[in-house]
């Protein structure tokens, strides 16, 4: 069973950095692009960051740009996102997801349950 | 970048009707359109992919048809667990945009 478990959330001061972690199991997680998706309270959804199977290519949404750092280790099956400099409107639910293959052209199949990231003083 | 539309941005609709949900590409992204659901508190289900080809487990009463800019999604016949949040999201390029989201309501 394909499982994506995000961790790392929590309350952060404007300007502050905070790492989210995605632990995935279930499939073979060095073989297929990963995706971070975000939603702000009562509000749509919002595509962050791609990174692709051996971090050959990596997409980042404007809004991130600069500030957000997309990796993982195929060696311990996990996605990260570090957050530097975070804003009020950083605020959100952070989901990590699993594209279909392996192309950027393909949709996300799975989705964790998402980690609540709060920025405020 | 690709703006993604949807409408309608609210529906209220009863058990057995049909549905359709619209979404409107800013620029040609040819099939690459797919369709997410979500419920309060729950993460995405992926829908539909490929602007119409069904994920796996979903059901049939979901169908998804066009391409280029414009595209829907139809539910033929209502069943009380789909009332829910819609999404579209273009996967053609980067950044990969999604609509601002159908909520379907029961009437």
């Amino acid at each position: 069973e394909v499982q994506l478990v995000e961790s790392g959330g929590g309350l952060v001061k404007p300007g502050g950095s905070l790492r989210l972690s995605c632990a995935a199991s279930g499939f073979s997680f060095s073989s297929y692009s990963m995706d971070w998706v975000r939603q702000a309270p009562g509000k749509g959804l919002e595509w962050v960051s791609s990174i692709s199977s051996s971090s050959g290519y990596i997409f980042y949404a404007d809004s991130v740009k600069g500030r957000f750092t997309i990796s993982r280790d195929n060696a311990k099956n996990s996605l990260y996102l570090q957050m530097n400099s975070l804003r009020a409107e950083d605020t959100a639910v952070y989901y990590c997801a699993r594209r279909y293959v392996d192309n950027p052209g393909d949709p996300l199949d799975y989705w964790g349950q998402g980690t609540l990231v709060t920025v405020s003083s | 970048d690709i703006q993604m539309t949807q409408s309608p941005s609210s529906l209220s609709a009863s058990v057995g009707d049909r549905v359709t949900i619209t979404c409107r590409a800013s620029q040609s992204i040819s099939s690459y359109l797919n369709w997410y659901q979500q419920k309060p508190g729950k993460a995405p289900k992926l829908l539909i992919y490929a602007a119409s080809t069904l994920q796996s487990g979903v059901p049939s009463r979901f169908s998804g048809s066009g391409s280029g800019t414009d595209f829907t999604l139809t539910i033929s016949s209502l069943q009380p667990e789909d009332f829910a949040t819609y999404y579209c999201q273009q996967s053609y390029s980067s950044p990969y945009s999604f609509g601002q989201g159908t909520k379907l309501e029961i009437k």
